[in-house]
């Protein structure tokens, strides 16, 4: 298994381009999320989804849109990147029944000048 | 809403010495979860410690353990003979009994200094 794959790893924007952050697991996963980290404030929730085709906003979702049309992808879309969104984004993933563990991807570092 | 707080941004241990991290959360719900993750240069997360909020033994995993005080909301870490390989930004996570979310603190950046 490769686990939880996330393309590119490495992106630079300019304000107002548009992109697709794309995350994939070969786990099976119903459960799949997706996060970003800045400096000093953790891992914080931009949206997640229970199984393909539900989809459900996190705690700072604005500026993002995501879907969920299979079990294995789940891509997050930037439609105006803006300067704020300059960070480091998280995919993860679980079994619906799964108590504890979630997989995370590699990260891919976003910068928006 | 949870929170979870870490009060300590940086840390350093001397090799082969024990370490405590700190961490409190907030919530009025009785069934979570809560877990410490390492984050290595590398980025990559790796979950090292989980305790279940029903359970009134703290978790052990080899050097890494756990002291959970319930009532006072309290979760820290304990790195015992700590190794240059423990070097890493370490996080507390909280997640619900009820939801697969997890919400993070703001984690803390450990040195181990040989």
């Amino acid at each position: 298994n490769a686990g939880v794959t996330q393309t590119p790893k490495f992106q630079v924007l300019k304000t107002g381009q548009s992109m697709t952050l794309q995350c994939a697991q070969d786990m099976n996963h119903e459960y799949m999320s997706w996060y970003r980290q800045d400096p000093g404030m953790g891992l914080r929730l931009i949206h997640y989804s229970v199984g393909a085709g539900i989809t459900d906003q996190g705690e700072v979702p604005n500026g993002y849109n995501v879907s969920r049309s299979t079990t294995e992808d789940f891509p997050l879309r930037l439609l105006s990147a803006a300067p704020s969104q300059t960070s480091v984004y998280f995919c993860a993933s679980s079994l619906r029944d799964s108590l504890y563990e979630q997989y995370f991807g590699p990260g891919t570092r976003l910068t928006v000048t | 809403a949870q929170t979870v707080t870490q009060s300590q941004p940086e840390m350093s241990v001397q090799e082969a010495e024990t370490v405590t991290l700190s961490c409190t959360y907030d919530t009025s719900e009785s069934d979570y979860y809560l877990f410490w993750y390492k984050q290595p240069p590398s980025r990559q997360m790796i979950l090292v410690i989980r305790q279940e909020a029903y359970k009134q033994q703290n978790a052990t995993e080899n050097r890494f353990s756990v002291n959970f005080q319930k009532a006072a909301k309290s979760f820290s870490l304990k790195i015992s003979d700590s190794q240059l390989g423990d070097a890493a930004m370490y996080f507390c996570a909280y997640r619900s009994g009820s939801a697969r979310q997890l919400t993070f603190g703001s984690g803390t950046q450990l040195t181990v200094l040989p």
